[in-house]
């Protein structure tokens, strides 16, 4: 079964618009953590955002939050005043902290945000 | 340098031949991750170690793969009788502790012609 889905292959955005990248997860593990990362074009691993599944906050980060509905199991990734610069692919990913492998970080498919101008 | 470093970055070879692919991870870092990731598609997990030792090995896909980390610093992923399907980037990271954010390096693009 999948553990994270990312049901939007592909989304655009204006240039200083938000945009909202979906993620939903699946776990029995009440105790694990949400990450985002970015991968551009040179292929590197960015990470952007972190939330524990008992922080009692949405994580923000700069111009990246999260908006995390623990009931729906979602983790969404908001970008606030999109730059070019933006124009990546995004990877939601899980990590099961009561597991026995709880170092492990389980990634979605990915969706790929382009920045029009 | 101060983040993950992944060599070569490019590595074409001929099916059946072995590979080594290394990774240096951020100093003091103590566990360390590699990852498979095809084109398009999320990465894909291979194995993790903390310290020296294999905390976790279930992403091997068969017997062809082994990863290696005798110091608990430099890690060493090595590929027996490469196959076509194992064209792929392979990615490093590595996180203070299992509990933290894991930095990424940028990666090794195997090609199994």
């Amino acid at each position: 079964a999948q553990k994270i889905t990312q049901t939007q292959p592909g989304m655009f955005v204006q240039e200083k618009e938000a945009v909202t990248l979906d993620c939903t997860y699946d776990t029995s593990d009440p105790s694990y953590g949400l990450f985002w990362y970015k991968q551009p074009s040179s292929g590197e691993m960015i990470f952007l955002i972190y939330q524990g599944s008992y922080d009692q906050q949405n994580a923000t980060e700069g111009r990246y939050s999260l908006n995390f509905q623990k009931a729906r199991k979602s983790a969404n990734l908001v970008i606030s005043a999109s730059q070019l610069g933006d124009s990546a692919m995004y990877f939601c990913a899980m990590r099961e902290i009561g597991g026995t492998s709880y170092g492990k970080l389980t990634f979605g498919q990915g969706t790929i945000l382009t920045v029009h101008p | 340098g101060a983040g993950v470093s992944q060599t070569p970055s490019n590595k074409v070879t001929e099916k059946g031949k072995y590979v080594e692919l290394r990774c240096d991870p951020i100093s003091g870092h103590t566990a360390l991750y590699w990852y498979r990731q095809s084109l398009g598609q999320g990465p894909e997990f291979l194995i993790y170690f903390q310290g020296t030792g294999a905390a976790d090995d279930s992403g091997l896909p068969n017997d062809r793969f082994f990863a290696v980390r005798p110091e608990g610093s430099v890690s060493t992923l090595k590929i027996q009788r490469t196959e076509r399907g194992d064209s792929a980037m392979y990615l490093c990271a590595s996180s203070l502790g299992e509990r933290t954010e894991a930095f990424f390096g940028q990666g090794t693009r195997l090609t199994v012609v």
